[in-house]
Parts: C-alpha cells; sequence; structure tokens
C-alpha cells in the first residue's frame, strides 16, 4: 500500500526557518515525482513544486520560485519542504503528494499525505 | 497562465439528486488534461478523475467527467450522503498547473 507520512502541526514566529516532511512507503520511492501542495486557511489548492528523487531534479511553481526549498533523501525514502525565513502569510496546511507525470511537464496528484498545518504567528 | 473557473460556488442538493459542477478555463487544455478532486473537510484531497473523464481505482462509477478544450463537467449521477464535500479541478496541460477555486457541494 503506497503510504505518504508527514511530520506534525508546526507553530513558529516570522523570521524562523522551518523544514517539514513527507515520508514515502509501499513503493519505489526514487522512481515517482512528489508534490508539495499548499492550501491557506478557508483558501483552495496551489501546486508549489515537484521533485524526483531518484535525481533531485526540481521544478518549482512560478509563484513559489525562491520562496521555498523542496528537496529529497533518498536514503530514507523522505521528500521536504524548507523555509529559510517564514512570514506569517505561509500560514497554511500543506500537502505532499506522489505525482502522475507527462512529457509535456504536466502532473496530476494519485496519493495524498495527511497534511502538515504550519502556523506562522508572532 | 490557464485560469479555471468553477460554477457554482456552492450547490445545494439533496441526496439521490443528480449533482452537475463545471470548470471553464481561459484557453484550451491541451490533450484534455484535467483532472478533479474531491476534499471532504479536515481530510486531503482524493484522485476522482484524470484526463477529463477516467476515474480513479475505487472511485465509484457514478462520478463522471466529460468535456474538452475550455469546458468540462464533472456529473454525480445520484447523490450520497458522503459525496458533499468541496471539488477542485486541475488543469496539468500546460505550465503552471493551476487549480479551480472550488465548488462546495452542501446537504439541501
Amino acid at each position: 500500500e503506497v503510504q505518504l507520512v508527514q511530520s506534525g502541526a508546526e507553530v513558529k514566529k516570522p523570521g524562523e526557518s522551518l523544514k517539514i516532511s513527507c515520508k514515502g512507503s509501499g513503493y519505489s520511492f526514487t522512481t515517482y515525482w512528489i508534490g508539495w501542495v499548499r492550501q491557506m486557511p478557508g483558501k483552495g489548492l496551489e501546486w508549489m513544486g515537484i521533485i524526483y528523487p531518484g535525481d533531485s531534479d526540481t521544478r518549482y511553481s512560478p509563484s513559489f520560485q525562491g520562496q521555498v526549498t523542496i528537496s529529497a533523501d533518498k536514503s530514507i525514502s523522505t521528500a521536504y519542504l524548507q523555509w529559510s525565513t517564514l512570514k506569517a502569510s505561509d500560514t497554511a496546511m500543506y500537502y505532499c503528494a506522489r505525482v502522475v507525470t507527462y512529457d509535456s511537464g504536466g502532473y496530476y496528484a494519485l496519493y495524498w499525505g495527511q497534511g502538515t498545518l504550519v502556523t506562522v504567528s508572532s | 497562465e490557464i485560469v479555471l473557473t468553477q460554477s457554482p460556488g456552492t450547490l445545494s442538493l439533496s441526496p439521490g439528486e443528480r449533482a452537475t459542477l463545471s470548470c471553464r478555463a481561459s484557453q484550451s487544455v491541451s490533450s484534455r488534461y484535467l483532472a478533479w478532486y474531491q476534499q471532504k473537510p479536515g481530510q486531503a484531497p482524493r484522485l476522482l478523475i484524470y484526463g477529463a473523464s477516467s476515474r480513479a481505482t475505487g472511485i465509484p462509477d457514478r462520478f463522471s467527467g466529460s468535456g474538452s478544450g475550455t469546458d468540462f463537467t464533472l456529473t454525480i449521477s445520484r447523490l450520497e450522503p458522503e459525496d458533499f464535500a468541496v471539488y477542485y479541478c486541475q488543469q496539468y496541460g500546460s505550465s503552471p498547473i493551476t487549480f479551480g477555486q472550488g465548488t462546495r457541494l452542501e446537504i439541501k
């Protein structure tokens, strides 16, 4: 069974750094792209970017380029989403998802993690 | 960027009724690369439909997707109590990948 298990909820202050995780199991972690999706409170879904754990090839959505860092450690089947300087506007639920990709560069999410709630408040 | 506009914003129906949700794109979605997701409160989204009309594994056949170009539809033939949720469409035909704003399906 494919499972994506995310790290627990975080409460941080503006200006702090943060790294949240997503551990995959039940499949070959290195051969499927993993993506991250943001959902701000009461709002819709936004793709942030995707990573191929096999070689760490990473593609960011334009709105998130330079704002976050997506990485992966294939030795422990874990993908990460990282902020160096959090802002209050980063408060959101963050989901990881294993995606199905196409040669055109498009993708959709087939399996989802349970989400990690990040709260940034002074 | 392709903007997806979902309508209606909220749909109020009763169990047993038929639901029709619309997703309109600002430009043609190539190769019918359109997916639909269902999200219930406090849960992660779940893939329902990909390729505009292909049901994901385990999705009941009361869910169906149709459309091409700029107009897509998700139809739920007979609503069950567990179908009341928020539904999102997503295009993956061109970058950046974008979602619609969602349609809330509520019990009347």
